[in-house]
């Protein structure tokens, strides 16, 4: 079964500074790859996925991934945070196809970003 | 656009009783997921359904139970609540298998 692993459970970070979130992967084949955030007391909004070609995805809020096979690693960056980054981020996978198992995405156990001003 | 809708917010159910926890979705969206999410633990998959009338397990499926009987609808009963089952409860649903997921706002409940 496909796994998840965000290392870091909280990351603090300064307002204008650089971010990046880990994510690694276990899965015998390239997965579907997705980073969620979650505001306090919200749902999960989706911020960006990848599938396959390029392998730097860009997605809302000014957020980028870089998929890296060589590592299974698929991190999430942004090159300035603002106050209003400070959330929880979830990485989570999908597998290419269905069968063999239960279907819907494996999530990570989330990074809690905390915006210092 | 309402997305995904779920009801009730917030909830307390006492030991033994029994509760469901309502989703609908208006997107026209085939898959539909539930998912609970416990700290540091991240979501887990209840129970998942691919079209109206078809449902599957997720990882965690034991003291639940789903019906879909519409393409809007995923109901997820409770029966015997237990403390166990206080969580935040995630109701989803998604164009294609892997496209993407729409999340509701999420329903709390704890199990006295």
């Amino acid at each position: 079964a496909q796994s998840v692993t965000q290392p870091d459970i909280h990351i603090t970070v300064s307002e204008g500074a650089s971010l990046e979130l880990r994510c690694n992967y276990s899965y015998g084949a390239t997965p579907y790859l997705f980073w969620y955030v979650q505001s306090p007391g919200q749902g999960l909004q989706l911020l960006l996925k990848y599938f396959s070609g390029d392998t730097l995805v860009q997605g809302i809020k000014g957020f980028e991934a870089e998929f890296k096979r060589s590592q299974s690693s698929f991190n999430l960056r942004k090159p300035s945070v603002h106050w209003s980054d400070a959330a929880e981020y979830f990485c989570a996978v999908g597998l290419p196809f269905s069968g063999g198992g239960a279907d819907g995405l494996t999530f990570g156990k989330g990074t809690h970003l905390i915006i210092q001003p | 656009n309402a997305g995904v809708t779920q009801t009730p917010k917030f909830r307390i159910l006492k030991i033994g009783q029994s509760m469901t926890l309502q989703c609908t979705q208006d997107m026209n969206h085939n898959y539909m997921y539930w998912y609970r999410q416990d700290p540091g633990m991240g979501l887990k998959l209840i129970y998942y359904s691919v079209g109206a009338g078809i449902t599957d397990k997720g990882e965690v499926p034991n003291g639940y139970n789903v019906s879909r009987s519409t393409t809007e609808d995923f109901p997820l009963r409770l029966e015997l609540a237990a403390p166990s089952q206080t969580s935040v409860y995630f109701c989803a649903s998604s164009k294609d298998r892997n496209y993407g997921y729409t999340f509701g706002s999420g329903t709390r409940l704890t199990v006295v």
